[in-house]
């Protein structure tokens, strides 16, 4: 079985642009979570989405967004891009929210410059 | 609010030593615990958990204890190889509440062993 997939796994961006990631969850999971992880940190929390439905959402600013779609897949759409959006982007997928069963994709690196 | 902290780092061992990395938290109720393993240009895995009190957590020789009393989760392994080399985080996740669903993670601990 697949596990979680995510793309793209590199890209860079110019600051003031729009980038779009996207996430595939494991055949069967509902649930979708987005991190952010900063070089040297350890991941935050961005949003949680469960059947299409957002669940939960971290101390990110408006220009964070994102939706999840009839397949359970989900798309993270980041606008106004700074410096400091340079990071780490997991997704992970769970059957359930607020489960323990968790499990991550390899990540997308989103480089700003 | 919840929050993890993990010892500080690196930390860099002979083969065959002995590992401790410690791990603290801080949240309300009874959370679970987890160790995530980061290995170089990948994303994360699930190297152990426990869900309550007196809990051990076990997975290709490491361990971790859940200890309320003192509100840790130390994660050790007896004998270490060099393909033990990666970034822990230790992490939690609240049953309830607004933090429902969100893991909360420690700032990472990397551990480098040579031959």
């Amino acid at each position: 079985d697949a596990g979680v997939t995510q793309s793209p796994t590199h890209l860079i961006k110019t600051r003031g642009q729009h980038v779009t990631l996207r996430c595939s969850p494991i055949s069967g999971h509902k649930s979708v979570s987005w991190y952010q992880q900063v070089l040297g940190q350890g991941p935050q929390f961005i949003f949680q989405y469960y059947e299409k439905e957002e669940r939960g959402r971290g101390n990110f600013p408006d220009r964070f967004s994102a939706r999840q779609f009839p397949n359970y897949s989900s798309e993270l759409n980041v606008n106004a891009l700074l410096l400091g959006d340079s990071a780490l982007y997991l997704c992970a997928s769970s059957p359930i929210t607020g489960g323990i069963g968790y499990t991550f994709g390899s990540g997308t690196r989103l480089t700003v410059v | 609010g919840n929050s993890v902290t993990q010892m500080e780092g690196p930390v860099t061992l002979s083969e065959e030593a002995f590992l401790t990395i410690n791990c603290t938290y801080t949240a309300t109720g009874y959370p679970s615990l987890f160790w995530y393993v980061q290995y170089p240009g990948e994303g994360l895995q699930l190297l152990l958990k426990a869900t309550k009190a007196d809990d051990k957590g076990s997975n290709k020789g490491f361990e971790a204890t859940y200890r309320k009393e003192t509100t840790s989760f130390h994660l050790e392994k007896g004998s270490v190889q060099v393909s033990d080399s990666a970034v822990y985080f230790c992490a939690l996740i609240q049953a309830g509440g607004t933090s429902y669903g969100k893991l909360t993670f420690g700032q990472g601990t990397i551990l480098t062993v040579h031959p």
